[in-house]
């Protein structure tokens, strides 16, 4: 089936301009999550959501980034007035369920190559 | 926040080699797994563990569940060239929402 599907796989834009990458979880993954790599480090979690709970935003760096979830569905991260801290690669995961006691292994997509010149 | 250390950052080894990488966390964890991810990829379950002890193996790799709840080891056997890739651990912690935090990743180059 298909899987973790993020748009665009590559984003070149200008500093200072706003950016939005989007996601499209696995049909039927109860949680959403966004993780952010720069190069040769290790995923830096940003936001999760699960279900209708409200989303866990500790991991957002600043005012600048913001996530909805429409319909439990399709994730959008937004960007505003990028910073070149901003380069990196933003990945996206989907699992079937998590939670407090217990997560599904994450399904993670190809990610957003985002470059802030 | 919760870290997670993960060691050792870089390997490389001789083809045919075992390896072996681990990591620790300060707070308990509710589940542990095992990440790869190529070069411009996401990152690949390899296995997932969600008891205290728990030994899983898939195919050459084993990984555990530490009996404390605040590690975790995953070995390769007989390592071959495309095992060359970054491997994460990842956690669940008891004391949060149900996030997944990684660690920073082992690097490995298998040397054919």
């Amino acid at each position: 089936g298909a899987g973790v599907s993020q748009s665009p796989s590559n984003k070149v834009t200008e500093k200072g301009k706003d950016v939005e990458l989007r996601c499209d979880p696995i049909s039927g993954h109860t949680a959403l999550y966004w993780y952010r790599q720069s190069l040769g480090q290790g995923l830096e979690f940003l936001i999760y959501f699960q279900g209708n709970s409200a989303p866990d935003k500790s991991g957002l760096p600043s005012d600048r980034f913001s996530a909805e979830r429409t319909g439990g569905s399709v994730s959008t991260l937004t960007i505003q007035r990028t910073q070149q801290e901003d380069s990196a690669v933003y990945l996206c995961a989907s699992s079937l369920r998590s939670g407090v006691y217990y997560n599904s292994p994450l399904h993670f997509g190809n990610g957003t190559r985002l470059t802030v010149t | 926040g919760q870290q997670l250390n993960q060691s050792p950052q870089s390997m490389f080894i001789q083809e045919g080699e075992d390896v072996s990488m681990n990591c620790t966390s300060s707070s308990i964890f509710n589940t542990w797994l095992w990440y790869k991810q190529d070069p411009g990829e996401g990152p690949v379950l390899l296995i997932a563990l969600y008891k205290a002890g728990e030994l899983t193996s898939n195919g050459r790799l084993t990984a555990q569940f530490g009996i404390t709840r605040k590690d975790s080891f995953l070995n390769i056997s007989a390592s071959i060239p495309s095992d060359v890739g970054i491997y994460f651990c990842a956690g669940q912690s008891s004391s949060n929402t149900g996030k997944l935090i990684f660690g920073q990743g082992t690097t490995l180059q298998v040397k054919p």
